[in-house]
């Protein structure tokens, strides 16, 4: 299989940095999203790396190690709306699939 | 701006009535793809259209089928809803370059059966 395994739920407080960690199978891994969910909503996407290293977009930052299978998301100057689902998605080969990880439930504090 | 449109944002259908939800593209993307998420659940795919070839996930519940009329237009068919059919449907597209560039999501329907 395929499998992408992330933290189910993570506590940050507002104005922190907080970063997701995410690992994946490299067997014909092409390229990693991460999309932000709200409840009831549709994925956004936040980033797509293919390349080893970071890659940053404002307040996000997503960083990749192919060789280690390894990705993390960074969010930086935390705010409120910030709270919400991030999902981990490798791209692979087969058929171009998604395979998500479960979600990583982010709730940001005051 | 060239989008992927899924039409309606919110559907309610009776417990065994037939329902359709669409989706269309302006992305002129070849593969369309359709996925069921639950509550709390990642988004599971149902099946996909490589241009006009249909294929489906082995465990995509007869109940559900799909059509694509043209390159624009993909629809999802629940033929008789289940209390266990309530969920948000996703439709995506992406080109067939053989990355993940362009994937894009509509913005889903939220499927309520009564």
């Amino acid at each position: 299989g395929q499998n992408i395994d992330q933290p189910t739920e993570m506590t940050a407080t507002e104005g922190a940095i907080v970063q997701i960690n995410c690992t994946y199978q490299t067997s014909g891994f092409n390229g990693l999203f991460w999309y932000q969910q709200h409840a009831g909503e549709a994925p956004t996407f936040l980033s797509y790396n293919v390349l080893d290293g970071l890659e940053e977009k404002g307040r996000f930052s997503s960083f990749l190690s192919r060789s280690k299978g390894y990705s993390y998301l960074l969010l930086k100057e935390l705010q409120m709306k910030d709270s919400a689902s991030y999902l981990c998605v490798g791209f692979y080969n087969q058929g171009g699939k998604l395979i998500f990880g479960q979600g990583t439930e982010l709730s940001v504090k005051p | 701006d060239a989008m992927v449109i899924q039409n309606p944002r919110y559907q309610v259908t009776q417990f065994g009535k037939p329902v359709t939800l669409s989706c269309s593209q302006t992305l002129n993307h070849n593969v369309m793809y359709w996925y069921q998420q639950k509550s709390s659940q990642a988004p599971k795919l149902l099946f996909h259209y490589y241009d006009k070839d249909f294929n489906n996930e082995a465990d995509t519940p007869d109940n559900f089928q799909s059509r694509r009329p043209n390159t624009s237009f993909c629809f999802l068919d629940i033929r008789s809803p289940g209390l266990g059919d309530a969920a948000m449907y996703l439709c995506a597209t992406s080109s067939t370059g053989g990355d993940g560039y362009g994937y894009t999501f509509g913005s889903g329907t939220r499927l309520t059966v009564v």
